[in-house]
């Protein structure tokens, strides 16, 4: 079965750095997700992306933060000046349709530690 | 807003004992409900959903009724295994969320043989 894969599984960085998290979703997919999860709290929605551009974005998606579909395949989450607070699970999400009808499929998540 | 509570974990159970995590939601339209899974070092699997009032949503012998009169999607399953170790997040989403999901904390489940 198809599924989304991100890269890396887990990326140390230190304050300040840039940092950009990888996905590939599923091919026929055409909506595209981030959610973060800090270490116990809820999962948080970040953005959605679609037809190239950003569809919604919540509080959380500042300036600090973009998103990038450089070819056919990829879809990145960049960080610019990464802050400790920004530590936590990033989760990548695609489906093929933008409604319930569609299911989310999530990937492994990279788990982003800031010091 | 939109909004989802479940019950605090982490919750301890003996393999074949009966399981109910409880999740309630607030919303001012009608939602779909959603189980997900995340097993340790996975990433979040669609467990099971429903999309209307009384809809039963089941999978790998879960089982979750959407309750609208109680605003509720309790997870249950008859007999747990240690492979059920996992969390569990109960989840909504809606046409006033922009069918974005709404989580609630999640709960840790963890079986002893």
């Amino acid at each position: 079965e198809p599924e989304v894969t991100q890269t890396p599984s887990h990326q140390v960085t230190q304050m300040g750095q840039e940092v950009i998290l990888r996905c590939v979703p599923i091919s026929n997919h055409l909506y595209f997700y981030w959610y973060r999860q800090i270490l116990g709290q809820k999962v948080e929605f970040l953005v959605s992306f679609y037809n190239n551009e950003i569809s919604e974005k919540s509080e959380i998606f500042d300036d600090q933060f973009s998103v990038e579909r450089p070819d056919g395949s990829n879809f990145t989450l960049k960080i610019r000046s990464t802050k400790l607070e920004d530590s936590a699970m990033y989760f990548c999400a695609s489906r093929r349709r933008g409604s319930d009808n569609s299911p989310l499929h999530f990937g492994n998540g990279t788990r982003l530690t800031v010091t | 807003g939109d909004s989802v509570t479940q019950m605090e974990g982490p919750v301890t159970l003996s393999e074949e004992a009966f399981l109910t995590i409880n999740c309630t939601y607030t919303a001012t339209g009608y939602p779909s409900l959603f189980w997900y899974v995340q097993y340790p070092g996975e990433g979040l699997q669609l467990l099971l959903k429903a999309t209307k009032a009384d809809d039963k949503g089941s999978n790998k012998g879960f089982e979750a009724t959407y309750r609208k009169e109680t605003t509720s999607f309790h997870l249950e399953k008859g007999s747990v295994q240690v492979s059920d170790s996992a969390v569990y997040f109960c989840a909504l989403s809606d046409m006033d969320s922009n069918y974005q999901l709404i989580w609630g904390a999640g709960t840790k489940l963890i079986i002893k043989p």
